[in-house]
């Protein structure tokens, strides 16, 4: 499967603290997106990040791109309640007019 | 704003009923697509469709149909409803260039399908 897989499947941490997801994949990309989704709702774009760049800033996020480990990660800096949601990587593979999504990491945000 | 709309948030249906999901876009996208997202499995692809009248199947296309006369509208057919494919589905749509460019893709809010 060309499916990306999110790592961990669930994170809990206290407000203000950073929380850190990682997304693998198995084949060569185009690019990398960043999706969120709140519970029972549609997924909304965070970030995008092409095959040649290796960082990028978006406000409290922060995404890195490793391709030579086929491997990304979304950083969340000052966490707050309202970032309690589900996080999916998608990938965009080279021929595909498609994204493929991962499984998701189920981040909870405690007061 | 974009706007992807999914005609019924929560359906109830019978077994063996034709089911239709039916969903437009406001946005003048070539692309649309539907997706089912279980838990633990996260989000697998149907359908999806680049032009009018243009369908490709996506990773689980088995049970399911899909319609697109014009192109704002993206219908998602279930032609005898299981209770396996009770489930939900998001509906979202991208423009052209998917492939070249990266484009972000916009979802509904998803229609909540339960088979009884």
């Amino acid at each position: 499967s060309q499916q990306g897989e999110e790592d961990p499947q669930a994170l809990s941490i206290q407000e203000g603290e950073n929380a850190t997801m990682n997304c693998s994949y198995k084949t060569s990309i185009n690019n990398l997106q960043w999706y969120r989704q709140n519970s029972g709702r549609g997924l909304v774009h965070l970030i995008l990040i092409r095959s040649n760049e290796r960082e990028k800033h978006s406000g409290r996020l922060r995404v890195t791109l490793d391709t030579s480990k086929k491997s990304s990660s979304l950083l969340i800096t000052a966490s707050r309640a309202a970032d309690t949601a589900s996080y999916f990587c998608a990938t965009d593979f080279w021929g595909a007019q498609k994204l493929v999504f991962g499984q998701g990491t189920r981040l909870t945000i405690n007061p | 704003d974009v706007k992807v709309t999914q005609s019924s948030r929560y359906l109830v249906k019978r077994t063996g009923e034709k089911v239709f999901l039916e969903c437009v876009q406001d946005m003048d996208h070539e692309n649309m697509f539907w997706y089912r997202q279980d838990p633990g499995l996260g989000l697998r692809l149907i359908y999806f469709s680049y032009d009018v009248k243009m369908k490709e199947k996506g990773d689980i296309p088995e049970g399911y149909s899909v319609s697109r006369e014009k192109k704002e509208r993206f219908s998602l057919i279930l032609e005898s409803a299981s209770t396996n494919q009770t489930s939900m589905y998001l509906c979202a749509s991208s423009p052209r260039g998917l492939r070249k460019s990266g484009n972000t893709i916009y979802f509904g809010e998803g229609s909540w399908l339960t088979v009884v």
